[in-house]
């Protein structure tokens, strides 16, 4: 049961543009996300979090949104550049539970030249 | 700050033995740890979740006395794979915390092969 979902395994966009990653979730009790970013045969680095009680948390060129009536979250890289090119992951915890995470299954992000 | 490393980074084994993987915390001290399992294409999944001082506590569908987990210190825990067989064959991931409800901070992987 994945309860935790990344819908579209791979995304390309062009440098200079926007990156939009989606995630969607089905257990209601998360109240906390975040967003990892993964390169090859390395572990994931954090990159921005969102409380279930906000909408929208902003971070430089990343920003983070969260529908809690819909379930679903997304990451916006704007704008995108080359090094941005990674494996990105959405987790979703409870709070109390000690951070354990459960993590989606991941988009692979190419950002071209 | 915050640094997490896992030694060995790869190794190969062959089927039937036993091999440990090593997760530390370097600047700061781990108040718990995690070890997660990635195979191709699929996510992270956490198998267990490890206390100093205290038992492991495992996700359903992991078997502790295959995968046996130490953590006897506020910086080191281990991954111990059991008579490895190649349906085993994975990267291990460990990650740790300072304080519950903490960012995780993540080590680098280990890729293991069981041949």
């Amino acid at each position: 049961d994945q309860q935790v979902k990344q819908n579209s395994p791979s995304l390309s966009v062009q440098e200079g543009r926007i990156s939009i990653l989606n995630c969607d979730y089905t257990n209601s009790m998360f109240d906390y996300f975040l967003w990892y970013k993964k390169y090859p045969a390395e572990g994931p680095t954090f990159l921005i979090s969102i409380s279930s009680i906000k909408d929208k948390n902003e971070d430089g060129r990343f920003t983070v949104f969260l529908n809690k009536s819909a379930k679903h979250l997304s990451l916006h890289i704007v704008p995108s550049q080359p090094g941005d090119s990674a494996v990105y992951f959405c987790a979703a915890t409870l709070t109390g539970t000690a951070s354990k995470l459960t993590f989606g299954t991941g988009t692979r992000l190419q950002v071209t030249l | 700050g915050a640094v997490v490393s896992q030694h060995p980074s790869w190794v190969i084994c062959k089927s039937g033995t036993s091999v440990k993987i090593e997760c530390r915390s370097l600047d700061f001290q781990a108040t718990t740890m995690f070890w997660y399992r990635q195979f191709p294409k699929q996510s992270l999944m956490l198998m267990a979740t490890s206390n100093e001082g205290s038992k492991a506590t495992y996700e359903q569908g992991v078997e502790k006395d295959k995968f046996l987990i130490n953590h006897a210190s506020l910086t080191l825990s281990t991954l111990t794979v059991t008579s490895a067989h190649p349906e085993d064959s994975s990267f291990y991931i460990c990650s740790a915390v300072a304080q519950a409800g903490d960012t995780q901070y993540f080590g680098p992987g280990t890729r293991l092969t069981v041949l």
